[in-house]
């Protein structure tokens, strides 16, 4: 079976403009969760979606976006590039979404290679 | 605001030696886990630790949980080249509603024959 998908493997922008990342869970999972991972640090939480609606949102800024499609499929969209957000975006799959209490069996996620963003 | 850190962030060892990896969380947490990342590789889930004294060894790999202390160690023993990696902990807040994890900085550990 196909594990988590995640497209381009890599990009380069510059400043200023706006990207897109692509993720496609494993089939059946249908919570997607995007992290950020600068070079040298752990990943950091973005988002999390589950059945198309946002269940979390970590401490970034409104430039950064997302959104989940009816396949379970999800777009990570950041606008106005800046040069710290050269990093590693990560997309993490599971059956139900995280959260506290929840069954662990269910949730554990499974990450995808990740797309390696460069902005010059 | 739960925090994780690790340490130490770089452990270079020999072959055949024993090691361990700390954890440390700042407030309640729901559950501790433990993945691995190779070099320009995604991250692999290793263990997950919900309770109070949890152990879990997978090969030469033990990890265990103490949440009154809120600490977690990775224990390596008799470690081989093939375990070179960085190691991450990663904790879940338990103060409710779908989050994220919430990740150290790793270890980035060097084992050398």
């Amino acid at each position: 079976d196909a594990g988590v998908t995640q497209s381009p493997t890599h990009l380069i922008k510059t400043r200023g403009q706006h990207v897109t990342l692509r993720c496609s869970p494993i089939s059946g999972h249908k919570s997607v969760s995007w992290y950020q991972q600068v070079l040298g640090q752990g990943p950091q939480f973005i988002f999390q979606y589950y059945e198309k609606e946002e269940r979390g949102r970590g401490n970034f800024p409104d430039r950064f976006s997302a959104r989940q499609f009816p396949n379970y499929s999800s777009e990570l969209n950041v606008n106005a590039l800046l040069l710290g957000d050269s990093a590693l975006y990560l997309c993490a799959s599971s059956l139900s979404p995280l959260l506290a209490g929840g069954e662990v069996s269910k949730n554990i996620q499974y990450f995808g290679a990740g797309t390696r963003l460069s902005v010059l | 605001e739960l925090k994780v850190e690790q340490n130490p962030l770089f452990l270079s060892m020999q072959e055949g030696k024993n090691y361990t990896i700390y954890c440390n969380y700042s407030t309640t947490s729901d559950r501790l886990y433990w993945y691995r990342q190779d070099p320009g590789k995604s991250l692999e889930s290793l263990f997950v630790l919900l309770s109070n004294g949890a152990v879990k060894q997978e090969g030469r790999l033990m990890a265990s949980l103490d949440t009154k202390a809120r600490l977690s160690t990775l224990h390596i023993t008799a470690a081989v080249h093939d375990l070179s990696a960085t190691y991450f902990c990663a904790a879940l807040y338990s103060g409710g509603g779908a989050d994220g994890l919430t990740f150290g900085k790793g270890t980035h550990l060097i084992i050398q024959p």
